[in-house]
């Protein structure tokens, strides 16, 4: 069971937008920035939004990220083939003293 | 940017095993690093952390007791010394850099190194 929550998948269709959520508390998510994680099969992940809206260089606008309280999300427009893996929201725990990530989102476009 | 795992194996239950994570490209001393593991179809799980020069050290609870992190910032390398193994460790063991500004985030990973606890 993992600290921060997502849904397990969502779809849609290429070209469309996709949103996922990640649900944490207020000794995490609540006190601390969001960063956001995309993993295909078998590669290592790689950041894509970091201090809960912030995209590093070389990451396509088309991937936006917001936090409200203690939740955050993260939107894909312009739905891709490309896009398909899975998404890993992650913080810092203040109570637990420790690194949380999201059990993880799979991305299908169908 | 590289980081680099190494160490894993098969190991039987109740075993030892120390993975190594050599880092180039950035001031390594300069920067927390953590062990993530992922189970096979699994998530990403944190199992520890230690802040820049070794300050600080952090552990899942899953761990604690079991696995000690550790660093030398002269060597550019970040260890795993993992003892009394169950089953249950079995995964890839993945080390990653923090990124930026002050918050959670980690912009550098390596591609693990494989861990399999069975007899």
């Amino acid at each position: 069971q993992s600290v921060l929550t997502q849904p397990p998948s969502v779809s849609a269709a290429p070209g469309q937008k996709v949103t996922m959520s990640c649900s944490g508390s207020s000794s995490n998510i609540g006190k601390n920035y969001v960063s956001w994680y995309q993993q295909f099969p078998g590669t290592a992940p790689k950041l894509l939004i970091y201090d809960n809206d912030k995209r590093p260089s070389g990451i396509p606008d088309r991937f936006s990220a917001s936090k409200s309280g203690t939740s955050a999300t993260l939107g894909i427009t312009g739905l891709q083939t490309g896009d398909e893996a899975d998404y890993y929201c992650g913080t810092w725990d203040n109570s637990l003293s420790a690194v949380v990530f999201g059990g993880g989102t799979k991305v299908t476009v169908l | 940017v590289q980081l680099v795992e190494s160490g894993g194996g098969l190991v039987q239950p109740g075993g030892s095993l120390r993975l190594s994570c050599v880092a180039s490209g950035f001031t390594f001393s300069n920067y927390a690093m953590i062990w993530v593991r992922q189970a096979p179809g699994k998530g990403l799980e944190w199992v520890s952390v230690i802040f820049g020069r070794g300050e600080r050290t952090y552990y899942a609870d899953s761990v604690r007791g079991r696995f000690t992190i550790s660093r030398d910032d002269s060597k550019n390398t970040l260890y795993l010394h993992m003892n009394s193994l169950r089953p249950d460790d079995t995964a890839v063991y993945s080390c990653a850099k923090r990124g930026y500004g002050s918050s959670w985030n980690f912009d550098y990973w390596g591609r693990g190194s494989l861990v399999t606890v069975s007899s």
